[in-house]
């Protein structure tokens, strides 16, 4: 089946904007996490999501950060008075139940200018 | 806290074996995974190590030591497609979140 999808690929924007990103995890993953990867360094953690309830956001850099999950499939990430230092990839990962293989997105690489 | 090192780049030959190492520091370990990543994509995964030993899987192979903290992940017969970073990540907690080292870029010359 298809794999774990996100939109925007690339995402521009000016400091101080909110924007939204998204994640469509594999089909009947009940697990999904988005982590953030800047140059050079391996993906960190955000947030993790059992279903419709964030069972972990310890990862969140501040409270600009956001997500949602409230199907418990389609997950948005929001970010709100975007700051230079939000730039990076940010991936989301889906795994059929929380102690399987994560599987990542292609990820959305955000620019704030 | 929990720290995760791994050399930063290394060079092979196509058709060598090269051995990327890990070390990890961590609490509640549940298991060490190896990703690869290509530029400007998804991490891929490739193996998973839970208990000590390795694990083979093709041309790749991995092991684990969780009294010494450490794994290491082999490829054999090094194609040229095989250049690209290879993420280890501790996996820890009851989310099972990834905590990944900061890569190793292997480049394969001809």
């Amino acid at each position: 089946g298809a794999g774990v999808s996100q939109t925007p690929s690339n995402k521009v924007t000016e400091k101080g904007k909110y924007v939204e990103l998204r994640c469509d995890p594999i089909s009947g993953h009940t697990a999904l996490y988005w982590y953030r990867q800047s140059l050079g360094q391996g993906p960190e953690f955000l947030i993790y999501f059992q279903g419709t309830g964030a069972a972990d956001d310890s990862g969140l850099p501040n409270d600009r950060f956001f997500a949602v999950r409230p199907e418990g499939s389609v997950s948005t990430l929001k970010i709100q008075r975007t700051e230079r230092g939000d730039s990076a990839v940010y991936l989301c990962a889906s795994s059929l139940h929380v102690q399987e293989t994560q599987y990542f997105g292609p990820g959305t690489r955000l620019l704030v200018l | 806290g929990q720290n995760i090192d791994q050399p930063t780049e290394m060079t092979a030959t196509e058709g060598a074996i090269v051995q990327i190492n890990c070390t990890y520091q961590t609490s509640g370990f549940n298991g060490l995974f190896w990703y690869q990543q290509h530029a400007g994509e998804a991490p891929t995964f490739l193996s998973y190590n839970v208990l000590d030993g390795l694990e083979e899987k093709g041309r790749f192979s991995s092991f684990l030591s969780r009294s010494k903290g450490y794994s290491y992940l082999l490829l054999k017969e090094l194609q040229m497609k095989d250049s690209a970073s290879y993420l280890c990540a501790v996996s820890k907690g009851s989310a099972r979140q990834l905590t990944f080292g900061s890569g190793t870029q292997l480049t394969v010359l001809p």
